[in-house]
């Protein structure tokens, strides 16, 4: 039972490129998230996703965009990436319950220079 | 949405000693309070969490943490830190709305 799964776990990006970070859970979650982390600034969500085939805009999505493939995966991209989207990026689900707990990924972390 | 303040941005501790890490948040008619813990270059892990009913709440690792509605407060605590407690800790809160709004942490740095 791996939980929740993403890769890649670090990359480096030039200015401009663009790039997917893959996302799967095998914790039957029918939501799922992706957020960012920076030193002070805590967690940050950039989107979600409630259910299959649904997705929302969270806190900071602009640059990004996400699918939610079926309801084991949730990918992010960065179609043109930017120095400012330099940060610890973690995926996570839940059941979409509030009170539930949320489980999270191990992380990847992102440089673009 | 929630808001959710960490008073403290670090807190150095010696081994053996207690720690108290203090989180308030934005007033709401019901919330639901976390507090994850991230050790280094991983993932966030849930400690313990309030959902309803007693107000102070035992979480993993000998963590416990005491809900206040009227000073809208959720601080933790642990009466004798190891080493192995060094890490980021994080507050987060839902209302209705179920998704989490977090804290922006607290590290914590236990040393011998």
């Amino acid at each position: 039972n791996a939980g929740v799964t993403q890769t890649p776990k670090f990359q480096v990006l030039k200015t401009g490129q663009s790039m997917t970070l893959q996302c799967a859970q095998d914790m039957n979650h029918n939501s799922m998230y992706w957020y960012r982390q920076d030193p002070g600034m805590g967690l940050r969500l950039i989107y979600y996703s409630a259910s299959e085939g649904t997705t929302d805009k969270g806190e900071v999505p602009n640059g990004y965009n996400v699918s939610r493939l079926n309801k084991r995966e949730f990918s992010l991209r960065l179609e043109s990436a930017a120095p400012s989207q330099t940060s610890v990026y973690f995926c996570a689900g839940d059941q979409g319950v509030s009170g539930n707990t949320i489980y999270f990924g191990e992380g990847s972390w992102l440089t673009v220079v | 949405a929630q808001s959710v303040t960490q008073l403290d941005s670090q807190v150095p501790v010696f081994e053996e000693a207690p720690v108290e890490l203090r989180c308030n948040y934005s007033s709401s008619v019901s919330v639901y309070l976390f507090w994850y813990v991230q050790y280094p270059n991983q993932g966030l892990q849930l400690l313990l969490k309030y959902l309803s009913g007693s107000t102070l709440v035992k979480g993993i690792n000998g963590f416990e943490a005491e809900f206040n509605k009227s000073q809208t407060s959720f601080h933790l605590r642990k009466p004798s830190v190891h080493i192995s407690d060094t890490a980021e800790y994080f507050c987060a809160v839902s209302d209705s709305d179920y998704k989490l709004s977090f804290g922006a942490g607290t590290t914590v740095t236990v040393r011998a």
